[in-house]
């Protein structure tokens, strides 16, 4: 399996623009997880899926962010508009819970700067 | 918000030498994982504990629990310069059946040769 998959690795945009960030999970897994990283805040879940459906959402900041996940094999993470403070990298993973394991697996992540 | 406090912050050993880390949280929990990532990369999972076992073993790492102290360690034995990057407790609480993870702050571990 290739993993999970995250696009684009690498964006740099100006503030006001609209930001999609994007996830390919790993083939059968049922939950998929987006997290934000920064040095001051660390690691921070901002939404979760569980069969496409999303089950918690308290982590994201704001209105101006929105997560869906239209299929089983695509998630989307939108920013609109960006602001200079949603720089951050952005990470994805994705779990087989009904496996009855816990551990997730991580994209490679997106890092995004706002200016 | 972060659950977990991690200590030290960073840690800096000879190869050949065991590098110890801690890691304290909150909540009662399901179980309590470690992750590692590399700078630039994603986070790459090394070990779970379930909330009823108190140490668990896998090829040179060791990670023990203490649910009444609510802390964890991570004992890399004889570490490698390849062993250089973060380490991340993550809990689930309880409370979650989802396996929502909540991280500590990490700590930063550099294994000079």
């Amino acid at each position: 399996d290739a993993g999970v998959i995250q696009s684009p690795r690498h964006e740099v945009t100006e503030m006001g623009q609209e930001v999609t960030l994007r996830c390919k999970p790993i083939s059968g897994h049922d939950y998929l997880f987006w997290y934000r990283q920064t040095m001051m805040r660390g690691l921070e879940l901002l939404i979760y899926f569980n069969n496409n459906v999303p089950i918690d959402d308290s982590g994201m900041p704001e209105d101006r962010f929105s997560a869906k996940m239209p299929n089983a094999s695509f998630s989307t993470l939108k920013i609109q508009p960006s602001e200079p403070r949603d720089s951050a990298v952005y990470f994805c993973a994705s779990s087989l819970r009904t496996s009855g394991k816990y551990e997730q697996y991580f994209g490679p992540g997106t890092r995004l700067t706002v200016t | 918000s972060q659950q977990g406090e991690e200590d030290p912050q960073a840690l800096s050993i000879q190869e050949g030498e065991n590098a110890t880390m801690n890691c304290s949280y909150k909540t009662s929990i399901n179980n309590l994982q470690w992750y590692r990532q590399n700078s630039g990369r994603g986070l790459v999972h090394l070990i779970l504990i379930r909330s009823n076992e108190r140490e668990k073993h896998s090829g040179r790492l060791r990670v023990t629990l203490d649910t009444s102290k609510k802390s964890s360690s991570l004992l890399i034995t004889a570490s490698r310069a390849a062993d250089t990057a973060s380490y991340f407790c993550a809990t689930v609480s309880i409370y979650n059946q989802g396996g929502k993870l909540i991280f500590g702050q990490g700590t930063e571990l550099s294994v000079k040769p």
